[in-house]
């Protein structure tokens, strides 16, 4: 089962930035948050992952909370492809097992 | 190419019948995995590989449901007896290590399944 609880849709400006939250309140000390996308008829998409320090590479960011509970990604400005099904999972420790929920779907507007 | 490929990218077969799905991973790596991805949610995993074996399939909804991975690179999903409730995009990842953080699984087109 997911462990993880998200807004099944969001909607974005194009060029604003676009902050997808993300409930894991029963995340345990040594499981980390990975965040995939899924853009219509593609296979997902590696955005970012992390453990309990906020991340950032050239997609995205990510912060997690001090408790761990819960975290977001931000796109800093997004564009209209960035328009897609945003996952967040919680990964069980030495496996790369990815347990997906339902997701968020981001629609960025012109 | 360099990524996950996927074949065929569309299968339509009649009820009863038997397929086959091929993945080909990236190459060097390791960790090979299959998720089915239904209309309106989320991939579901079915299994993955480490090597040859199969590290973990617990995901397979049951004994219809088979895959190998003989030389610890192509893997073959295979479906018996296909029913109508197996229609669904199959999809394949693979990935080069598994440690405790993990790393970034790369997936495939997926393959449509339609069972008629």
């Amino acid at each position: 089962d997911a462990k993880t609880t998200q807004p099944p849709s969001m909607d974005c400006a194009e060029g604003r930035a676009a902050n997808l939250p993300c409930n894991h309140s029963t995340i345990s000390g040594n499981e980390y948050v990975y965040w995939y996308r899924q853009i219509h008829s593609q296979g997902p998409q590696y955005i970012i992952h992390g453990l309990k320090n906020n991340e950032t590479n050239e997609m995205a960011s990510l912060i997690i909370t001090e408790d761990r509970k819960s975290s977001t990604l931000i796109l800093p400005h997004a564009t209209l492809r960035d328009t897609a099904v945003y996952y967040c999972i919680v990964r069980v420790e030495n496996t790369d097992k990815l347990i997906f929920g339902t997701g968020t779907r981001l629609q960025v507007f012109p | 190419g360099a990524g996950v490929s996927q074949t065929p990218s569309n299968k339509v077969t009649e009820k009863g019948k038997y397929v086959e799905l091929r993945c080909d991973p990236i190459s060097g790596h390791t960790a090979l995995y299959w998720y089915r991805q239904s209309l309106g949610q989320g991939p579901e995993f079915l299994i993955y590989f480490q090597g040859t074996g199969a590290a973990d399939d617990s995901g397979l909804p049951n004994d219809r449901f088979f895959a190998v991975r003989p030389e610890g690179s192509v893997s073959t999903l295979k479906i018996q007896r296909t029913e109508r409730g197996d229609s669904a995009v199959y999809l394949c990842a693979s990935s080069s290590t598994i440690g405790p953080s993990g790393t970034e699984a790369f997936f495939g087109q997926g393959t449509r399944l339609t069972v008629v």
